[in-house]
């Protein structure tokens, strides 16, 4: 069956370590997006991509990279920069256009904590 | 204020309970969609409208655009409905079809 994957599901890291996320999907979607979910919020943007090596960066990118090598990847890095790095992250795929409607997928999603 | 409201925050209810969940939005937007989250993380699609009404099983969604608000309702409930459910706004604004989400209300259903 078509989906995203996302591994692992627990990451537990040292403080000033680089983490790296990853995001798998089959649906052949264009464009996919990181998001952070913390408690008692909304899930807010964090890098998406609409092409293969495009991406832009969402409402909180500082201390995050991206990249877009392939169309079936869109891997996330939290770097030793992002000051409060531990939340749940979920990463979504894109569907249809214009007239047809725009569908989502998510993933499970990964808990990060950084100790 | 955030541009995407939920009420309630919190609710629960016994089993078979007619549930009501609200969103409003304060911006001009081209679509809105209902997602589920379980205990585990992960969210599943449940509606996307934008316009009228859409029912599917024990689920059904309205839309109301000039008074720029939704309605998630939930008949004869069940624990396993028992998540948190999510409001999320694509703004005509975003040419990228950005999502602007509402931070969620926890449903838990008791037997």
């Amino acid at each position: 069956d078509g989906g995203i994957t996302q591994s692992p599901k627990y990451l537990f890291r040292k403080e000033g370590q680089n983490v790296t996320l990853s995001c798998e999907q089959n649906l052949n979607h264009d464009a996919m997006y990181w998001y952070r979910q913390d408690p008692g919020q909304g899930l807010r943007l964090i890098y998406y991509s609409q092409i293969v090596n495009d991406f832009q960066k969402g409402d909180i990118a500082e201390g995050y990279s991206v990249s877009r090598e392939k169309k079936e990847s869109f891997p996330l890095t939290v770097t030793s920069a992002q000051k409060n790095p531990t939340a749940f992250y979920l990463c979504a795929s894109r569907t249809g256009g214009a007239g047809l409607g725009y569908g989502y997928t998510f993933g499970s999603g990964t808990r990060l904590t950084v100790v | 204020k955030n541009e995407v409201e939920q009420s309630p925050q919190n609710l629960t209810a016994q089993e078979g309970e007619f549930i009501t969940i609200n969103c409003s939005y304060s911006v001009g937007i081209s679509a809105l969609h209902w997602l589920q989250q379980h205990p585990g993380g992960g969210i599943v699609s449940l509606f996307m409208l934008s316009s009228g009404k859409k029912k599917h099983g024990r689920l059904i969604a309205t839309i109301n655009i000039q008074e720029k608000h939704s309605s998630l309702h939930i008949t004869a409930s069940h624990p396993r409905d028992s998540a948190v459910y999510i409001c999320a706004v694509r703004s005509v604004n975003q040419g990228a079809q950005k999502l602007v989400f509402g931070q969620g209300t926890r449903l838990t259903i008791n037997p």
